[in-house]
């Protein structure tokens, strides 16, 4: 079935150091897209949002960019923090209000 | 404020069991989510409250869980005769009315069958 997905399992980057987190999706449908962090043991937190009559959405340090061309989706973190180490989910609503995960990108940031 | 708050954090089974987990949404959210995750993957959709009915439980596993909230507030996920392919963590969350997203997620709660 269709899902959100994303291109790396791991990013390992050194600290100070601008991340680029990528998804893909393959609804064309999905018309909301949504960035969570979640840290070991804890659950899902909000980063940033956008939906689909948007291009680009910034928050403190984030940046959400969409290309419905290409069906994708990435997420760019500023200055990365080793408080910025953990895994990383994309989310997409196809249809209702249930969201739809990818698989996360584990970030590691080294100091 | 408050978040989303589950309990109990870790629950340990026998295969067989029923289990009852708790969630309490942010006050005044009348959208509340379930989701199970699984080691190493993303959260996947279970069921969806809207107030105290039930909008959507066509993620459910099997007719072995059961979600209710009853007074539109306070839900519980019920697993019967639990299995080892239930042990996972399970997630909840809520919106609010207006906007329905994002979802605001609690700790979730380990549930572990042997």
């Amino acid at each position: 079935g269709e899902s959100v997905g994303l291109h790396l399992p791991t990013l390992s980057v050194q600290e100070g150091d601008n991340s680029i987190i990528n998804c893909a999706y393959s609804n064309s449908a999905s018309d909301y897209f949504i960035w969570y962090k979640q840290e070991s043991g804890k659950g899902p937190q909000f980063i940033i949002d956008i939906r689909s009559n948007m291009d680009k959405r910034q928050g403190q340090r984030v940046t959400v960019l969409l290309n419905k061309t290409v069906k994708h989706l990435s997420l760019q973190i500023a200055a990365t923090q080793p408080g910025d180490s953990a895994v990383y989910f994309c989310a997409d609503i196809q249809a209702g209000t249930a969201l739809i995960f990818g698989k996360g990108t584990t970030l590691s940031v080294s100091s | 404020g408050a978040g989303v708050s589950q309990s109990p954090r870790y629950k340990v089974a026998k295969r067989g069991q029923d289990v009852a987990l708790r969630c309490d949404p942010i006050s005044g959210h009348v959208s509340l989510f379930w989701y199970q995750q699984a080691l190493g993957q993303g959260p996947e959709f279970l069921t969806y409250f809207q107030n105290e009915a039930q909008l959507d439980k066509s993620g459910l596993p099997s007719d072995r869980f059961f979600a209710e909230r009853p007074e539109g507030s306070v839900s519980t996920l019920k697993i019967q005769r639990t299995q080892q392919e239930d042990s996972a963590v399970y997630l909840c969350a809520s919106t609010d009315q207006v906007s329905n997203q994002p979802q605001h997620f609690g700790d979730g709660t380990r549930l572990s069958i042997l």
